[in-house]
């Protein structure tokens, strides 16, 4: 099964750049099927999808995220990325990576793994 | 964006009652609606997918329906290890959403 663990900062200033890396065990990052998925959670809050990149490099963003949000994967290293810049106090979350795939017959897309999550606070 | 409202945002119960946790989409989006379970601090564990399919593993007291737009979740049975906060999320258009929550805890 595909363990998923996320590192990063754990604090990180107002207008800077938060950064995390997925680094996936256990499984293929160029496995063509997945999409490489990074969620929030604020404290005390729901969840909030980020967005994903597939194995091609392709990606797909949150609007509500899309000028400051970069997703990459690395298939050689067996990781994926999250880059959010010109944070603010609202981007502490609990974040989240994760792999969406779905069954050979095709149909809706569902996270099947996930990391354990890191706790992201903006603040000076 | 599709919205999804969920319902109710928090219930309490007892072991062994019947729980049902509704989610509505904005628009039809055929069956592609999933339910995950998350304890506090925990990553959140994927029960239903394809609003009816039981993920392996699961306990076969969970089971998801739809109806049109209508989304349902339904423990027949709940047992301790099963309060916790429960979301749906639709997987039809990206944006991919979540409902807001629903939390059951002990009556």
């Amino acid at each position: 099964q595909v363990q998923l663990q996320e590192s990063g900062p754990g604090l990180v200033k107002p207008s800077e750049t938060l950064s995390l890396t997925c680094t996936v065990s256990r499984g293929p990052v160029r496995y063509r099927s997945y999409y490489w998925t990074w969620i929030r959670q604020p404290p005390g809050k729901g969840l909030e999808w980020i967005g994903f990149v597939f194995h091609s490099g392709g990606t797909s963003y949150n609007p509500s995220l899309k000028d400051r949000v970069t997703i990459a994967v690395d298939t050689a290293e067996e990781w994926f990325s999250l880059n959010l810049r010109a944070v603010t106090a609202a981007d502490t979350a609990l974040y989240f990576c994760a792999i969406a795939s779905r069954g050979p017959e095709g149909g809706p897309y569902y996270f099947t793994s996930w990391g354990p999550g890191t706790l992201v606070t903006v603040s000076s | 964006d599709i919205q999804v409202t969920q319902s109710p945002s928090s219930l309490s119960a007892s072991v062994g009652d019947r729980v049902t946790i509704t989610c509505r989409a904005s628009q039809t989006i055929n069956n592609y609606v999933n339910w995950y379970q998350q304890q506090p601090g925990k990553a959140p564990r994927l029960l239903i997918y394809a609003a009816s399919s039981l993920q392996g593993g699961v306990p076969s007291r969970f089971s998801g329906s739809r109806s049109r737009a209508d989304f349902t979740l339904t423990i027949s049975s709940l047992q301790p290890e099963d309060f916790a906060t429960y979301f749906c999320q639709q997987t039809y258009s990206t944006p991919w959403t979540f409902g807001q929550g629903t939390t059951v805890d002990i009556k």
